[in-house]
């Protein structure tokens, strides 16, 4: 285990259907954070979990929007009935919560194309 | 959250050193100062972390005044291939601190 996988790397969807995103974090990472990013935009908070609970969501995760994590491992986000404007990169990140090493690990992300 | 401000972007020759200056004038006792360098078509990458004075590590310096209102990333002897975005972030480095909040970042653009 080297890092934070993503699938898909790319994805290309017509508008109005729905998608879905898997992430692996780092096995031993018990935080697990979803981001989205805009071109020339630093990443966006969406949501993130500690093990399996989602502990906070971001006004922009609207109600097309949920993520899970199952038993505290991988997680999906999914978002229904896709728009143009949910054209963007996906990053999921890992972290292992303690007091110092504050680091995230990122994977390199799904980029997401409405079309 | 602290706010920061950096600048959006800076040019350098390879070979020479870069400084990047963040200014964070709201940052909390608690506050970490935290790098962030992030390549085209990748996520984000860990680069430094520190609290006051300097840190050093394989990759860059970071100074951090006693004042804490103000951190400079330094990268010595720049490469190409060390073209990229960098963000600068101030969070709690503690187990209450939920998200690291992401600003523009610097893009950094190193010619030969």
């Amino acid at each position: 285990d080297t890092g934070v996988s993503q699938d898909p790397r790319h994805k290309i969807t017509k508008r109005g259907q729905n998608v879905t995103f898997r992430c692996d974090p780092i096995s031993e990472h018990n935080r697990l954070y979803w981001y989205r990013q805009t071109l020339g935009q630093g990443p966006e908070f969406l949501t993130y979990f500690q093990n399996e609970a989602q502990l906070e969501k971001s006004r922009l995760l609207s109600d097309r929007f949920s993520a899970e994590r199952p038993k505290g491992s991988f997680s999906t986000l999914e978002i229904q009935r896709t728009e143009q404007g949910d054209s963007a990169m996906y990053l999921c990140a890992s972290s292992l919560e303690q007091g110092r090493n504050y680091g995230y690990t990122f994977g390199s992300g799904t980029r997401l194309t409405v079309v | 959250l602290a706010k920061t401000t950096q600048p959006i972007s800076m040019d350098s020759y390879e070979g020479q050193e870069v400084n990047i200056t963040c200014s964070h004038n709201n940052i909390a006792t608690n506050d970490y100062i935290t790098w962030y360098q992030q390549f085209p078509s990748q996520g984000p990458r860990f680069i430094i972390q520190g609290y006051k004075t300097k840190v050093t590590n394989e990759v860059a310096s970071l100074f951090i005044p006693a004042d804490r209102k103000s951190s400079t990333l330094s990268l010595p002897r720049v490469s190409l291939s060390d073209t990229a975005v960098y963000y600068c972030l101030v969070a709690p480095n503690t187990g209450t601190a939920s998200k690291l909040t992401f600003g523009t970042g610097t893009r950094l653009q190193v010619t030969l």
